[in-house]
């Protein structure tokens, strides 16, 4: 299996300021890179596949950028309703996840 | 638009064998492939499986071959993921996710997720 490792395990930062966080892969998966949010009681959410691209109605605060091994999802602005937890998922084999990043209000 | 609609939380003795359901209320999931993945209280999210249901294609996680079967009735739009010899440690909500394509690929759509609890 492919190996996510997501960082940090919690980021707290303050409203209307930028959050980065780390997603690294075991081995090569291109850009089969996706990101997911995560609320409390609810169901995951797709936000960025193919490393960069949005999901349809996701807001242009959120983006993603690498490919190979290293990716990063970065917050602008961050709004109230962005804290919350954050997956990566890998799709170029069987899919896996990381650990997850919860990102908190500082 | 695929909307998916799970069964009811479930309660399990260990050693028995819980079989959830994924129904599309949204249409056909003719041009779907629809996955299953669990999250234990607290934890992260693990794959198990997934079908292509017009295909009767079925791919299991390494780590549940042997105990976990998805099956699905493409006349109902309905998946359905079935785990036996269940232990403590099953307790989860188990999700169900579809994609488009039937390539490995992220997944659009969620269920709402079904609690199983396994307890003696």
């Amino acid at each position: 299996d492919i190996v996510m490792t997501q960082s940090p395990a919690t980021l707290s930062v303050s409203p209307g300021e930028r959050a980065t966080l780390s997603c690294r892969a075991n081995q090569h998966i291109r850009s089969n890179l996706a990101w997911y949010q995560q609320k409390p009681g609810q169901a995951p959410r797709l936000l960025i596949y193919g490393a960069s691209t949005r999901a349809t109605g996701i807001p242009a605060r959120f983006s993603g950028s690498g490919s190979g091994t290293e990716f990063t999802l970065t917050i602008t602005s961050l709004q109230s309703e962005d804290f919350a937890i954050y997956y990566c998922q890998q799709y170029n084999d069987w899919p896996t996840f990381g650990q997850g990043t919860r990102l908190e209000i500082e | 638009q695929v909307h998916l609609v799970q069964s009811g939380a479930e309660v399990k003795r260990p050693g028995s064998s819980v079989r959830v359901s994924c129904k599309s209320s949204g249409g056909s999931l003719n041009t779907y492939a629809i996955n299953w993945v669990r999250q234990a209280p607290g934890q992260g999210l693990e794959w198990l499986g997934r079908i292509i249901p017009v295909l009767d294609i079925r791919n299991y996680a390494q780590k549940f071959q042997g105990r976990v079967s998805i099956t699905a009735d493409t006349s109902t739009s309905s998946a359905y993921m079935e785990l036996s010899r269940l232990r403590s440690d099953d307790t989860a909500i188990y999700f169900c996710a579809a994609h488009g394509g039937y390539n490995s690929a992220p997944f659009d759509y969620w269920g709402h997720g079904t609690l199983v609890t396994v307890s003696s």
